[in-house]
């Protein structure tokens, strides 16, 4: 099956600054990328995905890349607030998306 | 309002007690999905269901059942649960056929004791 690794496990930024996280998959057929935050006590919630026929997705402070080549795609927030404070989940899945799988998480603590 | 809701949010048992966690979506999916996260291992997907009486292991199916009698009803059962399926329990539900958002219901907290 698909393996997931996600790092850094525990992010901490500045308030205005960047933060990056980064995923690499192991099945070259996974074709949907998605990215949930989740909040302290809360549900994932969807906050941006990218399809493997593109190579860059932006939302508004929120980006994700992706490298089909190597594998690897990564979430840049930017000008970081400390409502982003989240633990943030990248998860990846093929054809028609049966199956999901997820990394471990990145806990991401923005500091006033 | 459109949303999955699950129920009991919370709940400690014993040992081989047999449970049934509830799930239901008021969206129309097609499919629905069971995941557990556990601290440091993220979300592993449990079952998933394609629609009515179509179901499917996922990543960690051991020790759980589930059934797809109606489109908007998946429950998730637990014969005999064991300590080591204590876990926070999310289900999920999106339209088939496209790789779009799962909508995530607010969590089940199952401690087996």
């Amino acid at each position: 099956g698909e393996n997931v690794e996600q790092h850094p496990s525990t992010l901490s930024v500045q308030e205005g600054d960047s933060a990056v996280i980064k995923c690499t998959y192991s099945d070259s057929a996974s074709n949907y990328f998605p990215w949930y935050k989740q909040e302290l006590g809360k549900r994932p919630q969807l906050i941006i995905d990218i399809r493997s026929n593109v190579g860059e997705k932006k939302d508004q402070r929120i980006a994700v890349t992706l490298n089909k080549t190597a594998k690897h795609f990564s979430l840049h927030i930017t000008e970081t607030q400390p409502e982003d404070s989240a633990v943030y989940f990248c998860a990846a899945s093929k054809n028609t998306g049966n199956q999901f799988y997820f990394g471990t998480g990145t806990s991401l603590t923005v500091i006033p | 309002e459109a949303q999955v809701t699950q129920n009991p949010r919370y709940l400690i048992t014993v040992t081989g007690k047999k449970l049934t966690v509830t799930c239901s979506q008021n969206m129309n999916h097609e499919y629905m999905s069971w995941y557990r996260q556990d601290p440091g291992l993220g979300l592993r997907q449990i079952y998933y269901s394609m629609n009515v009486e179509v179901t499917d292991k996922g990543d960690v199916p051991e020790g759980y059942k589930v059934s797809r009698k109606e489109k908007r009803n998946f429950p998730l059962i637990l014969e005999s649960p064991s300590p080591n399926q204590t876990s926070l329990y999310f289900c999920a539900s999106r339209f088939w056929g496209t790789t779009d958002t799962q909508y995530f219901g607010p969590g089940t907290r199952l401690t087996v004791l």
